[in-house]
């Protein structure tokens, strides 16, 4: 299995606060993925990066911003956390992009945003 | 994007045989189906894809029929450590368009 780590593993912080979660693989993947995981939803993209630097949009991405300065990591940021982001995140990555392509998840990171 | 169905969720007694069906009834010629299973606690894993007709891998088989409008995962003689979500996704390759179904919840008895 591809090394991808997720950090922190769980957080609980309060509404209007900034959170950052970090995903770090050592896969050398180009392609690298942050999704949420609710109950009824399944997993939904929150926004993908193809390369350091190169980052865009996915299905549900309003209220989060990305950023990858090295290929190994790529964070993800909640400006102002609300509680309708409690949720599961997950991280993955893939050496080509996604759509058909096998991808690699990290263990999840549970946010509660009281 | 191809909108998946799944049933939400399934019981079966180990040593059968399970069939998980997926509809995507919109399903793009260049689209491909994938399967992941995913277990309490974890990330999902790739388990076999599939773009028409069978695939079988050392732990599942993929059914897809001629009209590609639905696929069917075949777990042969599940065990315990089958019980897993299961999500079917359909995604055209070299694109980012892919939608993850809402997953099957697999519960293997005793």
């Amino acid at each position: 299995d591809a090394g991808i780590t997720q950090s922190p593993r769980h957080k609980v912080t309060e509404t209007g606060t900034p959170v950052t979660l970090r995903c770090h693989q050592t896969e050398n993947h180009r392609y690298m993925y942050w999704y949420r995981q609710d109950p009824g939803h399944g997993l939904r993209l929150i926004h993908y990066s193809y390369g350091v630097k190169d980052t865009d949009k996915g299905e549900v991405s309003d209220g989060y911003s990305v950023s990858r300065s090295k290929t190994e990591d790529f964070l993800l940021t909640l400006e102002s956390a609300t509680s309708s982001q409690t949720s599961v995140y997950f991280c993955a990555s893939s050496d080509a992009l996604a759509g058909y392509n096998e991808q690699f998840f990290g263990p999840g990171t549970r946010l509660t945003v009281l | 994007l191809a909108k998946t169905t799944q049933p939400i969720s399934m019981d079966s007694y180990e040593g059968q045989e399970v069939n998980i069906t997926c509809s995507h009834n919109n399903i793009a010629t260049n689209d491909y189906i994938t399967w992941y299973q995913q277990f309490p606690s974890q990330g999902p894993r790739f388990i076999i894809q599939g773009y028409k007709t069978k695939v079988t891998n050392e732990v599942a088989s993929l059914f897809i029929p001629a009209d590609r409008k639905s696929s069917t995962l075949s777990l042969p003689r599940v065990s315990l450590s089958d019980t897993a979500v299961y999500y079917c996704l359909v995604g055209t390759s070299g694109t980012y368009k892919y939608i993850f179904g809402t997953g099957t919840r697999l519960k293997v008895l005793a």
